[in-house]
Parts: structure tokens; sequence; C-alpha cells
């Protein structure tokens, strides 16, 4: 079945640092990326959606400078969390779509903590 | 815009007895629905999807949902729930009733399996 590697699974970074989250998607095409951030006991939030070699759209409220979102190839798209600041920590995940029925595919997440 | 509801933020059963956990949503199109489970700290796992073939949806794990589109509503039920059933569920819907849209959440229902 359709796999999407996240990394890393957790992190701790400093407040006022850069954080560098990956999704590649393992044995299919993403022509879609989705990225989701989850607060505890809470569901999932779009912030943004990308389509490889375009820009990312984002939702409304999230800031784009912040949350930089690339998606240069079919099964890399990466989520830097700029300037992080302890509000920022959360669950990070990824999901990828790919056009050929493997539907939407989510990565294990990424646990962030600000400090 | 797309709206997903599940009834119910808890829902405990004992071992052995029906799982149900329902969701309502609201699309102006036909809608593809997802159901999928979430277990702690990590991704999403589809369980089943409707795509507007057949209404009573199999998946995995013995999960199954049926489409009604009179009461606009994708119920998951289990017949016999385990202790591996414990975790988090989340009905979602695609916006524009099409595959690669973005997903619609509902809020989740977290299943606790009594012994």
């Amino acid at each position: 079945g359709a796999v999407v590697s996240q990394h890393p699974s957790w992190v701790i970074c400093k407040s006022g640092t850069s954080v560098k989250i990956e999704c590649r998607s393992l044995d299919f095409q993403a022509t879609t990326m989705f990225w989701y951030r989850q607060f505890p006991k809470q569901s999932l939030m779009l912030m943004a959606t990308s389509n490889e070699g375009s820009k990312a759209t984002y939702e409304q409220g999230v800031e784009k400078d912040k949350f930089l979102i690339n998606h240069a190839s079919l099964t890399l798209s990466t989520l830097t969390v700029t300037s992080a600041h302890p509000e920022d920590s959360s669950f990070y995940i990824c999901s990828a779509h790919d056009r050929y029925g493997y539907g939407y595919t989510f990565g294990s997440g990424t646990r962030l903590t600000v400090v | 815009a797309q709206s997903v509801t599940q009834l119910g933020s808890h829902v405990s059963v004992s071992e052995g007895a029906l799982v149900l956990l329902r969701c309502n949503y609201s699309s102006s199109v036909p809608p593809y629905l997802f159901w999928y489970v979430q277990y702690p700290n990590q991704g999403l796992q589809l369980l089943l999807k409707y795509t507007s073939a057949a209404t009573l949806v199999k998946g995995i794990n013995g999960f199954e949902a049926e489409f009604k589109k009179s009461e606009t509503s994708f119920h998951l039920t289990k017949p016999s729930a385990h202790m591996s059933d414990a975790a988090e569920y989340f009905c979602a819907v695609s916006e524009g009733g099409a595959a690669g849209n973005k997903l619609t959440f509902g809020g989740g229902t977290r299943v606790l399996v009594k012994p």
C-alpha cells in the first residue's frame, strides 16, 4: 500500500530557531500534499495545500511567512516553521494525495516542542 | 462549504459489544466520505471510504459504514469491539465531492473499550 514517511517524529527546539519537517511518498507520486496541525484532544486543522511545482495555498489565519511549504517534487514536501515560538508547539501531520487511486495517505506526524 | 459533525466526543463500549460512531455531513454536491482512526501520537489510518459506489462500505478491521443520502449520514459500525479498537476516530468529507480536494474533518470521537 501507499506509505508516507514523515520525519522527524518528534523535535525539540529553542525559541527563535527554525525547524524543517519532511514528508516523502515512498511508492507513489503525491500530486497534492496537505499539511495539518493538531492540538491535544482536538481534530485536524488544515494549514495549507500544495501541488507539485506550485506555491502552496494557505488557509485563512495561517501565516505563510512563518510556515514555509515547499513541494519541489512529486515525492517530497517540506514544512519549515520559522522563528518558532512556544505557541507553535503542536502535532503536525502531512497527507499526500495521488491521482491513481491511493487516495489520501497520512504521515505518522511530528511532535514539535518549542522551549 | 462542507461540514462534518460527529455526535459524541467520547464513546465507551464493552469488549464484544457493538461499536457505533455517528457522522453527519453537509455538502452541496455528492460527497466523498472517509473514516480514519488515529492512535496516540500517530498519523491517521484509513478505515474505509465512500466514493459514490455501493452505499454499504466495508473497511479494515471489521468496520463498515453506510451512506444514507436522505439522512446525510455516514455512521461507522463494528459488530464486536476489541480492546485494540480503543482510539480516536475521525469522519471526513472531501470538498467538492471530488478526490484530491481538501478534507474537512469532524471533531473526532474517542472510543474507550472496557474489558
